[in-house]
This record gives C-alpha cells, sequence and structure tokens, in this order.
C-alpha cells in the first residue's frame, strides 16, 4: 500500500462543475503539498498546508491531521483546469512523497 | 519560466549509451532534489543536496546512476549504459520545509 493515496485516479466534469479530489497518507508528516502538473510534465505548487484550509482564487485546499486527510476543491471549474492534481506529504524535512495523481478532465 | 531549468527537455538514446541531464536553479537555494517520473505515476524519490553534499540516495539509484552539484548551484545527472526501464520523466527541484517547492519542466528520456 502506497505512503500517499489519491482519489479518484481520473476524474472527468462539465466546465462549471465543483470538484473534489482527495488525498490520503498513513505516515505523520510535517507538511502536504498539492501541485499541479500539466502536459508536457512541468508540475506548479498549488498549496502547502501543515492544518486546517488555505484558499487562493477558485482552488481551496482542506486538511485534517487527525484523520491524516486532505481535499482539493475546485469551485466553478474551467477547461483550463485540466491537468493531473497531484498530493505530496513531507514526512520528515526532506523529501517529498507523492500520491499518483488525478488526472481531471473539464469538458466545455 | 518556473525557477528551475532543465536542460535538455527531451532526449532519445539507443540503450547503452551514457545520457546526461542538468538542472539550473534560477535562484540559489540550499537544497536541490531529483526525481524520477514514468507515465501514470506520481514522482519517485532519486536523490537530493544540501549545497554540494549528496545527503541521500534512493534504493532506486542503481550504481549506473551518478549525481553531481560542484559548486553548490547546478546539478548534473549521469545514466551510464541506459536500458529501457529508464525511460522516464526526471525532474529536478529546488527548496524545502518552510519554503515550498519550485520544480523544473524535466527531461523526458526514452530509451529505443
Amino acid at each position: 500500500k502506497n505512503e500517499v493515496e489519491q482519489s479518484p485516479q481520473n476524474l472527468t466534469a462539465q466546465e462549471g462543475e465543483f470538484i473534489t479530489i482527495n488525498c490520503s497518507y498513513s505516515v505523520g508528516i510535517s507538511a502536504l503539498h498539492w501541485l499541479q502538473q500539466h502536459p508536457g510534465g512541468g508540475i506548479v505548487s498549488l498549496f502547502m498546508l501543515s492544518s486546517g484550509k488555505k484558499k487562493h482564487g477558485r482552488l481551496i485546499a482542506t486538511i485534517n491531521i487527525q484523520e491524516k486527510h486532505s481535499s482539493l476543491h475546485i469551485t466553478a471549474s474551467h477547461p483550463r483546469d485540466s491537468a493531473v492534481y497531484i498530493c505530496a506529504v513531507l514526512p520528515g524535512a526532506q523529501k517529498l512523497v507523492f500520491g499518483q495523481g488525478t488526472r481531471l478532465t473539464i469538458n466545455p | 519560466d518556473t525557477g528551475v531549468s532543465q536542460d535538455p527537455r527531451h532526449k532519445i538514446t539507443k540503450r547503452g549509451q551514457n545520457v546526461t541531464f542538468r538542472c539550473d536553479p534560477i535562484s540559489e537555494h540550499n537544497r536541490l532534489y531529483w526525481y524520477r517520473q514514468t507515465l501514470g505515476q506520481g514522482p519517485e524519490f532519486l536523490t537530493y543536496f544540501q549545497n554540494e553534499a549528496q545527503l541521500e540516495k534512493s534504493r532506486l539509484l542503481s550504481d549506473r546512476f551518478s549525481a553531481e552539484r560542484p559548486k553548490g548551484s547546478f546539478s548534473t545527472l549521469e545514466i551510464q549504459r541506459t536500458e529501457q526501464g529508464d525511460s522516464a520523466m526526471y525532474l529536478c527541484a529546488t527548496g524545502g520545509t518552510n519554503y515550498g517547492y519550485t520544480f523544473g519542466s524535466g527531461t523526458r528520456l526514452t530509451v529505443v
């Protein structure tokens, strides 16, 4: 079993829908990251969380440390949100451990 | 422009050849990481540097792989005697615990 599990693995939705991507992890962490990866490979950091909730534009990330669970929400989804969203945790102070990613497709 | 430049973006090589990738952080960071990502999977840790010191290597990093960061700025990752299983995206990142991470666009290696 992977230390970081994401669900769903693939998600297709219509423009405007509310999107939720989930991340569960099995180790103690100092921080959790949500990342976005577009075709071509480049990864962009969206959020770094250690507790509570963060919001940036239409994106919201939450984390429940006790339950070892985080969610990424996208409101009013748009085709340009189509990408792979990756959850990554920091078990210690050094290297990230990644989930397998969620491929999101938003259709117009 | 992500703040971390990787070169080349794509590399096709024949099995058995050696390849070298370069990672150039635009601004100075103490920590530099190499990750490998295969199709449909999340990145996996390979190695990381604190300045010029290589502090940790994954067991994924066989003897055919070597990484350097000679002046504590840019880094190179060399794969000797490439195998088809080495085909992957190789990602470089800088940052750490309190700063977040900045990723390069990666080098996609195809071994034929």
